[in-house]
């Protein structure tokens, strides 16, 4: 069972458009969400995240949105560059799962 | 400085062979992890040791086997290796959720590139 739905699948963005990668999950009990971002033969790394507390998290070009009582939270990445071009999952974790929880990944590809 | 680093970075075998890939990290982290992506980038959790016991053990067929000497390493030996197995192999550890407060941040290594002919 996916506990974290993450869409699209891939998306192509003009440099200096928002790109815009959506994720829902089902787990009530999940209480952090991060989003890791892997570059074309490197391991993910941690780009951002946030916990329930709050509704939004901005850091740089980054925006995390979380809407707890939809139970969705989505990553904007404002004017959008070529370097930004990698595939972002999103995840979810909680304290008795002790595990993080993977969306499927978004392939983003940014046209310069 | 190489946080989490993995050796081989590629691997390839025959079926029915016997591989093993290493795993450290150098962060003082208690949590290491396995986890397989495959082509379609999937990424699923396989094993989770924390201060050398196992915690999670996914669904993963018997032929995988993690070892973890001590709480910097955590080994992935494969037996009997199938076509199937062919993926990349990521290691990764965080501090332990309930001593790390709010730094959870699992890092992750390079990858260990796995095929099977």
């Amino acid at each position: 069972q996916q506990q974290v739905k993450q869409s699209p699948q891939s998306l192509i963005v003009q440099k200096g458009g928002i790109s815009i990668i959506n994720c829902a999950y089902e787990n009530t009990a999940f209480d952090y969400f991060p989003w890791y971002q892997q570059f074309p033969g490197k391991g993910p790394a941690l780009l951002i995240a946030i916990r329930p507390d709050v509704s939004e998290k901005k850091e740089g070009r980054f925006t995390i949105s979380f809407n707890k009582s939809a139970k969705q939270f989505s990553l904007h990445i404002m004017d959008s560059q070529p370097g930004d071009s990698a595939t972002y999952f999103c995840a979810a974790s909680s304290d008795s799962a002790r595990q993080l929880t993977f969306g499927s990944g978004t392939q983003l590809t940014v046209l310069p | 400085d190489t946080a989490v680093s993995q050796t081989p970075k590629y691997l390839v075998t025959q079926m029915g062979n016997d591989k093993s890939i290493k795993c450290e990290q150098n962060l003082g982290h208690d949590t290491m992890y396995w986890y397989k992506q495959d082509s379609k980038k999937f990424l699923k959790i396989m094993f989770s040791y924390n201060n050398k016991e196992l915690i999670i053990n996914e669904t993963v067929p018997n032929r995988f086997s993690p070892k973890s000497p001590d709480k910097a390493h955590l080994n992935l030996h494969i037996n009997s290796l199938e076509l199937g197995d062919s993926a990349v192999y990521f290691c990764a550890s965080s501090q332990d959720r309930r001593l790390a407060g709010r730094k959870e941040t699992q890092y992750f290594g390079p990858g260990t590139r796995l095929l099977v002919l």
